[in-house]
């Protein structure tokens, strides 16, 4: 196993389904993170987990819940979605350092998410 | 809004000839800029760097010119090659002040004709 893997890389959901998306990482880095790419947009940010804390949450609906119960492995759990939250999800790592800023992500191949 | 903008959604370039994508932005904190590639069906993946000290960077085939002063970035490709077809994502970095968040734009598609 290398880098950043993403499973399932696709996923069809109704709207009162519960599913959830996995990532791992296997670069020892110390940080994780959920971005969604929808049609025609940038990624965007959701969430941001630093050793296994949560450091950012933008802005991003309660029917998205993420997990991270360790530094290798990130969640994201879906209940109730909407046909607009379809979009491909990426996870990603980096390693931090204190006192600076972020450097490279590290990308999975993203799970596309199609809300029915 | 957008802080970071790719203007051009799409160019098509000659193989063999220079390929140069845009990027601008509007937040004046942003100091570590970030070129991605993605193909499809696979997550972006990193291609090159600069910190706002420098403005250039170069690796390669691939050079990254940064002009603060009109906040702008570009990435040069030559010589271009057909599985340079991507789309290019632009990013940018606040610095130690702004945690670990990278800001994307909207990227561009490349089409290198053979």
């Amino acid at each position: 196993e290398t880098g950043v893997t993403q499973t399932p890389r696709h996923l069809v959901m109704g709207m009162t389904n519960k599913k959830s998306l996995k990532c791992e990482q296997h670069l020892g880095h110390n940080a994780m993170y959920w971005y969604k790419q929808s049609a025609k947009k940038p990624l965007e940010l959701m969430f941001v987990y630093n050793f296994k804390e949560q450091t950012e949450n933008n802005s991003v609906p309660s029917r998205f819940s993420p997990e991270c119960p360790n530094s290798s492995h990130l969640f994201l759990h879906l209940h109730t979605l909407q046909p607009e939250d379809s979009a491909l999800y990426l996870c990603a790592s980096s390693q931090i350092y204190s006192g600076s800023g972020v450097g490279e992500l590290f990308f999975g191949e993203g799970s596309r998410l199609t809300v029915l | 809004d957008q802080q970071v903008k790719q203007n051009s959604p799409s160019l098509s370039v000659q193989e063999g000839r220079i390929s140069i994508l845009n990027c601008d932005y509007t937040n004046s904190m942003f100091d570590y800029f970030l070129w991605y590639k993605k193909y499809p069906a696979e997550g972006p993946t990193f291609l090159i760097s600069i910190s706002s000290i420098k403005d250039k960077n170069e690796d390669g085939r691939f050079t990254v010119f940064l002009n603060k002063s009109a906040k702008h970035l570009s990435l040069h490709i030559v010589p271009s090659q057909p599985g340079d077809s991507a789309v290019y994502f632009c990013a940018a970095s606040g610095g130690p002040n702004a945690g670990n968040m990278l800001t994307f734009g909207g990227g561009t598609r490349l089409m290198v004709k053979p």
